[in-house]
């Protein structure tokens, strides 16, 4: 069951701009991740923010979640051509050792 | 550094063959998971193992069995391939909390 919902489902942006990428979700969860996807090849972590926290911040990435509304999103300023990629997010749930994957949102980066 | 591998990177068989996607993990963990990845529906989870020779299903799991005989290697098995399982399959390996893929394998049956 798809329980990641990702906003937009495509972005482009012109280099330096900076990139919002949303996450809705429907059930309780203990954390939620961002994994980065290069074309054809495998996912790679980006973050985790727990849900007990509000905000996180990773170099020029920065997350934030709202339990209350269920819903997430990934920034990425100043952003590079080197960013385009897919961008997934997934939430874990409660003693659960699975990752529940949204569909992802497609970022172009334009130079 | 963390390391995760599969068996191909591209593969194409027949309808009606017997196929194994292998998965090795050199981090010690003890859960490992097969995903299939199509356009437009994210990552779907087929089978997951949290210890040797325990498996349990994902949402999708019809179609697919796995293996796995040594902590190290998880191997999912089509066993009389369709072509509706055309796609992109992704290993990952857990380790604390994060999930580390492999580069995939993208499976064309024809």
């Amino acid at each position: 069951s798809q329980q990641g919902e990702e906003d937009p489902q495509a972005l482009s942006i012109q280099e330096g701009e900076n990139a919002t990428m949303n996450c809705s979700y429907k059930t309780s969860i203990n954390n939620l991740q961002w994994y980065r996807q290069n074309s054809g090849r495998g996912l790679v972590h980006l973050i985790l923010i727990r849900s007990n926290e509000r905000e996180k911040h990773s170099g020029r990435l920065r997350v934030t979640l709202d339990t209350s509304k269920k819903s997430s999103s990934l920034l990425i300023t100043a952003s590079r051509a080197a960013d385009t990629a897919s961008y997934f997010c997934a939430t874990a749930g409660g003693g659960a050792q699975k990752l529940v994957f949204g569909q992802g949102t497609r970022l172009t980066i334009n130079p | 550094d963390v390391k995760v591998t599969q068996s191909s990177r591209y593969l194409v068989k027949r309808t009606g063959e017997k196929v194994f996607l292998e998965c090795v993990q050199d981090m010690d963990h003890e859960n490992m998971f097969w995903y299939r990845q199509d356009p437009g529906l994210g990552l779907r989870l087929i089978y997951f193992s949290y210890d040797v020779k325990m498996k349990e299903k994902g949402d999708i799991p019809e179609g697919y069995s796995v293996s796995r005989e040594k902590k190290e290697r998880f191997s999912l098995i089509l066993e009389s391939a369709s072509t509706n399982q055309t796609s992109m399959y992704l290993c990952a390996s857990r380790g604390q909390i994060m999930q580390y893929f492999g580069p995939g394998t993208r499976l064309t049956v024809t």
